[in-house]
């Protein structure tokens, strides 16, 4: 089956400095892949979508400038958090999708959970 | 309103019993409905995804469509332990929106040996 990684799946850093969360997919190329939020007992909330080669389309409400994707490969998409604040402590969760049946199919990572202190 | 509403829950089964999941939602260009099954801390897995009215069933889990209504659901047959999870209702539109995906906000489901 499909595969996708993230890395790291942990990560807690202090309040002003920036993380990057990386998401593979591994055994097939990803033409769009998506990143979502999710705070405890809450939906996931889809933030950007994010297409290789091109700037990433980001949902309403969501800080371009604070988190920056990067979608450099079929492979490989990265989501930074500039100047992190506790409150963008949460479950970073992302997806990558295929193309099967006419519909786009979304294979989810394991989720990254980022805590600010 | 929210796009996509689910009962959160929690839900607290007997093993074995027969458990029902619901969402409703609003925005009737929702063409596909999925069922996803997340694990505490854990990225979610797709259960089951359909695109029409109706029942699809796999194993001990059917799903049911009903666009007219605007009403999906999830049955589970003998519930096992294993099934404890978190149950996220998701839909999507065709065409340009591509994979973009609607979540529920997730029903916790407890199945209690």
């Amino acid at each position: 089956g499909a595969v996708v990684s993230q890395h790291p799946s942990w990560v807690i850093c202090k309040s002003g400095t920036s993380v990057k969360i990386e998401c593979r997919s591994l055994d097939f190329q990803a033409t769009t892949m998506f990143w979502y939020r999710q705070f405890p007992k809450q939906s996931l909330m889809l933030m950007a979508t994010s297409n290789e080669g091109s700037k990433a389309t980001y949902e309403q409400g969501v800080e371009k400038d604070k988190f920056l994707i990067n979608h450099a490969s079929l492979t490989l998409s990265t989501l930074t958090v500039t100047s992190a604040h506790p409150e963008d402590s949460s479950f970073y969760i992302c997806s990558a999708a295929a193309l099967l049946d006419s519909y786009n199919e979304q294979f989810f990572g394991p989720g990254t959970r980022l805590t600010v202190l | 309103q929210k796009e996509v509403e689910q009962d959160p829950g929690p839900l607290s089964v007997p093993e074995g019993a027969i458990v029902s999941l619901n969402c409703t939602y609003s925005n009737s260009a929702f063409q596909y409905f999925m069922w996803y099954r997340q694990y505490s801390r854990k990225g979610p897995e797709l259960l089951m995804y359909t695109y029409s009215s109706g029942n699809k069933e796999d194993g001990r889990f059917t799903a049911q469509v009903d666009k007219s209504s605007k009403y999906i659901s999830l049955f589970i047959r003998d519930s096992q332990p294993s099934d404890s999870a978190t149950y996220l209702c998701a839909m999507s539109f065709l065409g340009n929106q591509g994979g973009k995906l609607i979540f529920g906000q997730g029903t916790e489901l407890s199945v209690k040996p």
